[in-house]
């Protein structure tokens, strides 16, 4: 109930490509969906957020699509640069007395030149 | 404008040795979690605290590991008499009080090696 699934595990994309990644959740409780970015060595930043009551979001480059009938959510990456190559986490939480993140298992993204 | 500020970046320590990890929010922050990221593994949640409280710690090992919060100076994760699966990068997160879903901000981590 608290996992969060992501897949795939990696992914090569050329440069100028689309990158695509996918999580799937099971808890209905959760209300907010951030996703973020790592760089080795470095702490995860924040990428991107979106809330169930929409059903996307972008802000530059990078696109959430939500489907909450289907409790899936995906992290588009359009004209991906190799700067873009890092590790990119999807998250969920949910309010209540904690608003802790439950983190899925990460994506490597590889942009080749 | 600091962000999530953690130190030792890096530690090695032997084995039955103590760990003490320190994180100092985001200015204007009060609530703080640490997660802990095995080698290529995703993020696991271990401690969510507010000042001089803990209020989730539903991921922390029930041995050796604890956190807290003082009313002054950082927050501190604690690992008393390491093993070598103790070896992960130590994530600290802050966000400010709130309603839910405001931005966690991570720091830079620290690094444990365990010898």
């Amino acid at each position: 109930q608290q996992q969060v699934k992501q897949s795939p595990q990696s992914l090569i994309v050329q440069k100028g490509g689309i990158s695509i990644i996918n999580c799937a959740y099971e808890n209905t409780a959760f209300d907010y969906f951030p996703w973020y970015q790592q760089f080795p060595g470095k702490g995860p930043a924040l990428l991107i957020a979106i809330r169930p009551d929409v059903s996307e979001k972008k802000e530059g480059r990078f696109t959430i699509s939500f489907n909450k009938s289907a409790k899936q959510f995906s992290l588009h990456i359009m004209d991906s640069q190799p700067g873009d190559s890092a590790t990119y986490f999807c998250a969920a939480s949910y309010g209540g007395a904690t608003n802790k993140l439950i983190f899925g298992t990460g994506t490597l993204l590889a942009v080749q030149p | 404008n600091a962000g999530v500020m953690q130190n030792p970046r890096h530690l090695v320590r032997r084995r039955g040795q103590e760990a003490r990890l320190r994180c100092s929010p985001m200015k204007g922050h009060s609530h703080v979690y640490w997660y802990r990221q095995l080698p290529e593994e995703g993020l696991k949640f271990m401690v969510y605290l507010q000042k001089e409280n803990i209020i989730d710690e539903s991921g922390m090992p029930k041995e050796r590991f604890s956190a807290e919060f003082p009313k002054e100076g950082p927050s501190i994760l604690r690992i008393q008499q390491v093993v070598r699966g103790d070896s992960a990068a130590y994530f600290c997160a802050s966000r400010d009080q709130g309603t839910s879903g405001n931005t966690i901000y991570f720091g830079e981590g620290s690094w444990l090696t365990v010898v």
